[in-house]
């Protein structure tokens, strides 16, 4: 149980055009998804965090119209880059946070998403 | 702030040696602690975790274990394998960061016959 799964798993497009990337669990409903960015060997940096039904938190630094973040529903959430640009190239990983009653949350990572912008 | 500093890499051991990845951490309140993997190509997978003070994480061989005196969580392995090679995470989340996770850089870990 726990699977999170990430369309597309590779993505390469032109400069100017914008990018969807969906994330869903598949055998749970999240609490919380969560957006991550990360840059060849480096960590995993948070970009945004966001519950269903509800406006997305972006973290410092992040632009929100750039990175447009939907949740849909307690099983779906979608990034989408606006206006890619060849610096937006990065591994895009999403996460879905579960809570089972009385316990911690834990977190489900997708497999990943890899944008390159020409 | 709430931050993770986890010991540079590439690691590189020889098959059934003895693994330990440092990590410390900063943080206001009362985190969570966790271990997580990349293997090549592959999505993060959690490893292990701890909750609290003195718990002891521990899977597949590794541990880790929470010590609040010295804000650290090192894993460890008694006897490493080939298939061990990959990226591994230290990571933190708490109730003041909407348990997002704040993770470590990585420590790349290379295991050879």
């Amino acid at each position: 149980g726990a699977v999170v799964s990430q369309h597309p798993s590779w993505v390469i497009c032109k400069s100017g055009t914008s990018v969807k990337i969906e994330c869903r669990s598949l055998d749970f409903q999240a609490t919380t998804m969560f957006w991550y960015r990360q840059f060849p060997k480096q960590s995993l940096m948070l970009m945004a965090t966001s519950n269903e039904g509800s406006k997305a938190t972006y973290e410092q630094g992040v632009e929100k119209d750039k990175f447009l973040i939907n949740h849909a529903s307690l099983t779906l959430s979608t990034l989408t880059v606006t206006s890619a640009h060849p610096e937006d190239s990065s591994f895009y990983i999403c996460s879905a946070g579960r809570r089972p009653a009385g316990h911690l949350e834990t977190q489900y990572f997708g497999p990943g998403t890899r944008l390159l912008v020409l | 702030g709430n931050s993770v500093t986890q010991m540079e890499g590439p690691v590189t051991l020889s098959e059934e040696a003895f693994l330990t990845i440092n990590c410390t951490y900063t943080a206001t309140g009362y985190p969570s602690l966790f271990w997580y993997v990349q293997y090549p190509g592959e999505g993060l997978q959690l490893l292990l975790k701890a909750t609290k003070a003195d718990d002891k994480g521990s899977n597949k061989g590794f541990e880790a274990t929470y010590r609040k005196e010295t804000t650290s969580f090192h894993l460890e392995k008694g006897s490493v394998q080939v298939s061990d090679s990959a990226v591994y995470f230290c990571a933190l989340s708490d109730q003041s960061s909407g348990y997002a996770l704040n993770f470590g850089k990585g420590t790349s870990l290379l295991v050879t016959p």
